[in-house]
């Protein structure tokens, strides 16, 4: 089965901090993605990655940084977080041709006070 | 830019009750379509999928799909809703070929024993 796990389920931070979101899939899949989702808005797209070191903006990517170094692993960064950041963060990847299924982590709940 | 509307936020049902959930999209080329479901407390998972052939499509857990082109829609279908299918559902558009995957803002179901 595809995994893709991420670092935390819940997550605290205070104003201003600088926050790490781990994503790791073991599907050597060649896309991975970063959505955001609030209630009555759906999955919004951050950033997303098709190869290592690549990454390309999605709809919302203000506020946010990635890093793809190795194949199975994308971060997302929260440069100074802040309070309209709090929301469910998803992880995603899926296989490099046709744009499949993605598979999806369990999320990472984020509240920034 | 494309966009995936859900026309029901909130969709209440007794058991054995048929179920449709609505689904448009705005975008004019070929395009794959996807729902996804969120139980309470758990990941995102495929629900079923429409890349090309027969516009009804089949998934699990009796859901199906019919893809209606010349209407922009794929409205999601149960013939009889159990209790154990209250999520939330999403549908989802990429173009073919493309990376750009769009969410719709979901629609919760809740299902009364």
């Amino acid at each position: 089965d595809v995994k893709v796990t991420q670092s935390s389920r819940y997550l605290v931070k205070r104003t201003g901090e600088k926050v790490f979101l781990e994503c790791v899939q073991d599907m050597d899949h060649e896309n991975m993605f970063w959505y955001r989702q609030d209630p009555g808005l759906g999955l919004r797209l951050i950033y997303f990655s098709y190869d290592v070191k690549m990454k390309e903006k999605g709809d919302i990517p203000e506020g946010y940084s990635v890093s793809r170094e190795k194949k199975e692993r994308f971060s997302l960064i929260l440069e100074s977080a802040s309070t309209n950041q709090t929301s469910m963060y998803l992880c995603a990847s899926s296989s490099g041709t046709g744009w499949g299924e993605q598979f999806f982590g369990p999320g990472t709940r984020l509240t920034v006070l | 830019a494309q966009s995936v509307s859900q026309h029901n936020h909130h969709v209440i049902l007794s058991e054995a009750a048929s179920l449709e959930l609505g689904c448009n999209y705005s975008y004019g080329g070929t395009v794959n379509l996807f729902w996804y479901v969120q139980y309470p407390g758990q990941h995102l998972q495929l629900l079923l999928k429409y890349f090309s052939g027969d516009p009804l499509v089949k998934g699990i857990k009796g859901f199906e799909a019919e893809f209606i082109k010349s209407k922009f829609s794929f409205n999601l279908r149960k013939p009889s809703v159990q209790w154990s299918d209250t999520a939330e559902y999403f549908c989802a558009v990429t173009p073919y070929n493309n990376n750009d995957m769009r969410f719709g803002a979901g629609t919760r179901l809740t299902v009364k024993p």
